[in-house]
């Protein structure tokens, strides 16, 4: 299973644009990348998947170079309620387990 | 989207006693179910997965005695918690993937917080 790396803990302010890196070196053909969200004491909420190049919807944009080494989430103008972690996945869409890394700690101030 | 119902969403019990967490999905059928811990300020950790009419697979490290596994239909899976004690105190997840349909996403329930006196 492919291992993620994204930054411990990020910083910003009400009204910016945020943007978490994560690195997937080993990602396999067939492995999806999958962002997921999570409050304290709540179960992690799906927010984006992709494959390659970019993907969009209603809360975020993921960006996915041609190697598909890394991928980057974007959340625009990001509020106090976007203050959470962020995990980045890798794995495959046929039932597959998912394991989590460390996640990223987004806190966002007023 | 689809939901995962997961009950109760907090437990305190006594050392000893053996406590059993349910996950439904609602409006899916999920062959593969799969369980996770997380202790306060970390990452969650597989545990193990649950399949439908077969025996669950763990995790290296995890007690399979200590914690069972039961996922009797393709809507139901329960982890029983056996003998619980403090050491097991922690926020227990489950999550399913849908067998048809949405099956790109993991859907993830609410959590249960064991907390054992």
């Amino acid at each position: 299973l492919a291992k993620t790396t994204q930054p411990i803990s990020m910083d910003s302010y009400e009204g910016q644009e945020v943007n978490i890196t994560c690195s997937h070196n080993n990602i396999a053909t067939n492995d999806y990348i999958t962002w997921y969200q999570q409050f304290p004491s709540q179960g992690p909420r799906f927010i984006i998947q992709g494959y390659k190049t970019k993907v969009t919807n209603e809360v975020a944009s993921l960006f996915i170079p041609a190697d598909r080494k890394s991928s980057t989430l974007s959340l625009p103008r990001v509020s106090l309620s976007d203050t959470a972690v962020y995990y980045c996945l890798v794995g495959d869409t046929e039932g597959g387990k998912l394991i989590f890394g460390q996640g990223t700690e987004l806190s966002v101030k007023p | 989207g689809a939901v995962v119902s997961q009950h109760p969403s907090r437990v305190i019990c006594k050392s000893g006693t053996s406590v059993k967490i349910e996950c439904r999905s609602l409006d899916f059928q999920a062959t593969t179910m799969f369980w996770y811990r997380q202790f306060p300020k970390q990452s969650l950790m597989l545990m193990a997965t649950s399949n439908e009419g077969s025996k669950a697979t763990y995790e290296q490290g995890v007690e399979k005695d200590k914690f069972l596994i039961n996922h009797a239909s393709l809507t139901l899976s329960t982890l029983t918690v056996t003998s619980a004690h403090p050491e097991d105190s922690s926020f227990y997840i489950c999550s399913a993937w849908p067998t048809q349909g949405a099956g790109e996403k993991l859907f993830f329930g609410s959590g249960t917080q064991l907390s054992v006196l």
